[in-house]
């Protein structure tokens, strides 16, 4: 079985500090680690994934098997960056996606 | 680039109706998938289908059907509309690619059909 949790449901940070957003997930084999984004009332959007080892929009994660982690992290948060965060999994060989239960991140001005 | 298309964008239902939610993409996508979205539960996947004329169950398919009617469409029903079938609906698609030695699975959502049953 795979799952993936977000303990935060709400999370608020001021315009400028660090954000990171937790995610960790349970899977017994390799799995594929996503963080996709909802903007108010939008459809949802690929973030990030593991295996690109990119930084979109200032945001990065790394994926730690050892710790079963992969926060999503950004130096300097933006107004902009007001969103419903979801982390995900697949695994290895198969096209199914697995939510968390996602993360909204308020930005104070 | 229409890319995933969902229709209604709205729907009010009174319990015991029925409907179909009307999903399409333009990508020529074999895997498609209807999700549904509730506050603090997150997404949870109803139904998929890997290819044309295959149908599979999700976490949550109790009380909806679907239809692969052709590779670009794919319905959801829900036959007798209950209260707790109020959410938000997600129609995506997904395709097979080779990125790096490493096979990619780039999903597409649709703009979601916010269904109320009362």
């Amino acid at each position: 079985a795979q799952r993936v949790t977000q303990p935060e449901k709400l999370l608020s940070v001021f315009k400028g500090a660090p954000v990171e957003l937790k995610c960790n997930y349970s899977y017994s084999g390799s799995p594929e680690l996503f963080w996709y984004v909802q903007y108010s009332r939008q459809r949802l959007q690929l973030l990030l994934r593991h295996i690109s080892r990119e930084s979109i929009k200032g945001f990065t994660a790394d994926l730690n098997k050892g710790e079963t982690s992969f926060h999503l992290k950004k130096p300097f948060a933006q107004e902009e960056d007001s969103a419903m965060y979801y982390c995900a999994l697949r695994g290895f060989g198969n096209e199914k996606l697995t939510f968390g239960t996602g993360t909204r991140l308020t930005i104070i001005p | 680039n229409a890319g995933v298309t969902q229709t209604p964008k709205f729907q009010v239902l009174k319990t015991g109706q029925s409907m179909t939610l009307q999903c399409a993409q333009d990508m020529n996508h074999n895997s498609m998938y209807w999700y549904r979205q509730d506050p603090g539960m997150g997404l949870r996947l109803i139904y998929y289908s890997a290819s044309e004329g295959t149908t599979d169950k999700g976490e949550v398919p109790n009380g909806y059907n679907v239809s692969r009617l052709n590779k670009r469409e794919f319905s959801l029903r829900l036959e007798s509309a209950a209260p707790s079938q109020t959410s938000v609906y997600f129609c995506a698609s997904s395709e097979r690619r080779r990125l790096r030695a490493v096979f990619n699975y780039g999903y597409t959502f649709g703009s979601g059909t916010r269904l109320t049953v009362v």
